[in-house]
């Protein structure tokens, strides 16, 4: 099974609206940590958000929050005001285990967002 | 945010020789690098995890002889892909996690192309 699907190939927004790019998350693991990158045409992943499975609050970054429902599995990405340079790839990931271990991050297939003026 | 190299940032080869990739985490120490191959609209997919000092961890169907890594500090990993075949064309991108920590820094990215 998929650890981390991402259902949205592609999505469109107006500049200056909100978006949310969906992800939801399949473990076992009681500890998790989730993680959203964006993948602008030059191919570098920027870090977004980090949501841990135990935080009790929805992470929040600038213009980026994660919408975490715990029993839904479910950590979608909400960019609010959006701008042209949103415009990118959009992973989600996630990381079973301690936060602080060394074990990988599994991606999701990505979210195309082109952000329209 | 911690910043992590990477070198060259795209390369081009004739089939047969072999091409280096360095990583470097510039301003923090990594115990653990990890090495994802991306193809073309496709996502992330992991080759092997580099840990400091000892041999690399590689993922299922990905050859060892083929993509030689060595962690030889807390700041440089390499990536050797060896008799590169066209078919090893792809983008490379490195990972390094400070440790300890959450947070997982990416590369900005390798681009191979195999002639």
């Amino acid at each position: 099974a998929q650890k981390i699907t991402q259902t949205q190939p592609g999505m469109f927004v107006q500049e200056k609206e909100a978006v949310t790019l969906d992800c939801t998350y399949d473990t076992s693991d009681p500890s998790y940590g989730l993680f959203w990158y964006k993948q602008p045409s030059s191919g570098e992943m920027i870090f977004l958000i980090y949501q841990g499975s135990y935080d009790q609050q929805n992470a929040t970054e600038g213009r980026y929050s994660l919408n975490f429902q715990k029993a839904r599995k479910s950590a979608n990405l909400v960019i609010s005001a959006s701008q042209l340079g949103d415009s990118a790839m959009y992973f989600c990931a996630m990381r079973e285990g301690h936060p602080t271990g060394a074990n990988n991050l599994f991606f999701g297939t990505g979210t195309r967002l082109t952000v329209i003026p | 945010g911690a910043v992590v190299s990477q070198h060259p940032s795209r390369v081009i080869c004739k089939s047969g020789t072999s091409v280096k990739i360095e990583c470097r985490s510039l301003d923090f120490q990594a115990t653990t690098m990890f090495w994802y191959r991306q193809f073309p609209k496709q996502s992330l997919m992991l080759m092997a995890t580099s840990n400091e000092g000892s041999k690399a961890t590689y993922e299922q169907g990905v050859e060892k002889d083929k993509f030689l890594i060595n962690h030889a500090s807390l700041t440089l990993s390499t990536l050797t892909v060896t008799s590169a075949h066209p078919e090893d064309s792809s983008f490379y991108i490195c990972s390094a996690r400070e440790v300890p920590g959450r947070a997982q820094y990416f590369g900005p990215g390798t681009r191979l192309l195999v002639l």
